[in-house]
């Protein structure tokens, strides 16, 4: 079984710019979420899809980050305008709605410089 | 103050040593108790899982609960140099266990 896909895996980009992450998650996985990991610190839940329905955006800086999954499979997180805070691990994970594990992806290491 | 603090470490043994890991929370309403694994560069990967107080075992692996007293562990038996990464205690509210409060990870090295 295939695990969690996100790319790219590295991105540098300069205050002020704009960057999206893609997040394929595991087949039939209703559930994916993305977590802000900074340095140093645990995960942070971002925001929570069931199939294309936002569920919870809760801590998700709305002014700057948008998420959508529009299929109800693949997802993109993007953030417009970066500050350098916004540098951390970008990690997506996807659970099946019977189960108790969410799985993660190896992230995406975003450098805001 | 954080809902979940663990110990910071980092934490570095010998090959073959007994490994405590430890965290703390304060909102009683968390249920579901988790430790995760993070090698360097790679997402975290589930090690354990537990609802009750008391100990549940799995391999070199025991997950440990004292909900009265808001504190869990993770010990590690016959450590070996390959368990050398971050690992997480993570808590949650229900069987959403990707809806989860994680703490700031222990980092680990193993030396052979």
């Amino acid at each position: 079984e295939a695990g969690v896909a996100q790319s790219p895996r590295y991105k540098i980009i300069e205050k002020r710019q704009s960057v999206a992450f893609w997040c394929n998650p595991i087949s039939g996985h209703a559930t994916l979420y993305w977590y802000q990991q900074i340095l140093g610190q645990g995960p942070k839940l971002l925001i929570q899809f069931q199939n294309n329905g936002v569920v919870d955006d809760s801590q998700l800086p709305k002014d700057r980050f948008s998420a959508e999954r529009l299929k109800g499979v693949d997802s993109t997180l993007k953030i417009q305008p970066a500050k350098l805070e916004d540098s951390a691990v970008y990690l997506c994970a996807s659970m099946d709605g019977g189960n108790t594990e969410a799985f993660f992806g190896q992230g995406t290491r975003l450098t805001v410089v | 103050q954080k809902e979940v603090e663990q110990d910071p470490g980092p934490l570095s043994v010998p090959e073959g040593a007994i490994v405590s890991l430890n965290c703390t929370y304060s909102n009683s309403a968390f249920q579901y108790f988790m430790w995760y694994r993070q090698y360097s560069r790679k997402g975290p990967e589930l090690l354990m899982y537990t609802y009750s107080s008391g100990n549940k075992e799995d391999g070199r692996f025991t997950a440990q609960v004292d909900k009265s007293s808001k504190y869990i562990s993770l010990f590690i038996r016959d450590s070996q140099p390959s368990d050398s990464a971050t690992y997480l205690c993570a808590m949650s509210y229900n069987t959403n266990a990707g809806k989860s409060t994680f703490g700031d990870g222990t980092t680990l090295t193993v030396k052979p």
